[in-house]
């Protein structure tokens, strides 16, 4: 069964410095996105792509967040300068239409220290 | 933001019982609304969802009813298997857009 992939699986860094977090969805989805959940938290809505661009942010998706479909398969999510506070649980998701479920994978911890 | 909430953080039942997982939600544009299951260190998988439309989906041992008067939605698990045991999430969206708003999730323990 096709399944979104995410990787690295964790990720420890310091902050400030940039982190990308990978995902390549399932082949034939056009809608991508990016949650995250803070320990403890609910899983909250980042960013939604398609078509090569943004189609909705939430306010949590400030300047320091990026997305790219840099070719036909992977989706990445940039932090440009991490903060103590993104570290959480970053999970891709992808769609084949709006009206449809959305798959998630498996998540990336990304630790800020 | 409290769009969607699941009141119970915690729900304990026998095996072969009926669980009951609830969740309301508050925007009444919401048209769809989805069931994830969650295990620790992994992503939330799909199980099941209903469209505003109906008030009833069916499959296998799960059912999601839906009273769009009352603004809830449930999840019914009959009967329960201790591999059920695990996170529950209610989640909504729109037709507008279709960012997912997610409920605080339900453990489920269910009990051998």
């Amino acid at each position: 069964e096709p399944e979104v992939t995410q990787t690295p699986s964790h990720q420890v860094t310091q902050m400030g410095q940039e982190v990308i977090l990978r995902c390549v969805p399932i082949s034939n989805h056009l809608y991508f996105y990016w949650y995250r959940q803070i320990l403890g938290q609910k899983v909250e809505f980042l960013v939604s792509f398609y078509n090569n661009e943004i189609s909705e942010k939430s306010e949590i998706f400030d300047d320091q967040f990026s997305v790219e479909r840099p070719d036909g398969s992977n989706f990445t999510l940039k932090i440009r300068s991490t903060k103590l506070e993104d570290s959480a649980m970053y999970f891709c998701a992808s769609t084949s239409s709006r009206q449809e479920t959305q798959y998630f994978g498996p998540g990336t911890r990304l630790l800020v220290l | 933001d409290q769009q969607v909430k699941q009141n119970s953080p915690s729900l304990s039942v026998q095996e072969g019982r009926i669980s009951i997982l609830n969740c309301d939600y508050t925007n009444s544009m919401f048209d769809y609304f989805l069931w994830y299951k969650k295990y620790p260190a992994e992503g939330p998988t799909f199980l099941i969802s209903i469209s505003s439309i109906k008030d009833k989906n069916e499959d296998g041992r799960f059912t999601v009813f839906l009273n769009k008067s009352a603004k809830h939605l449930s999840l019914h698990i009959v009967p329960s298997q201790p591999g059920d045991s695990a996170v529950y999430f209610c989640a909504a969206t729109n037709n507008a857009g279709n960012m997912l708003t997610f409920g605080g999730g339900t453990r489920l323990m269910v009990k051998p």
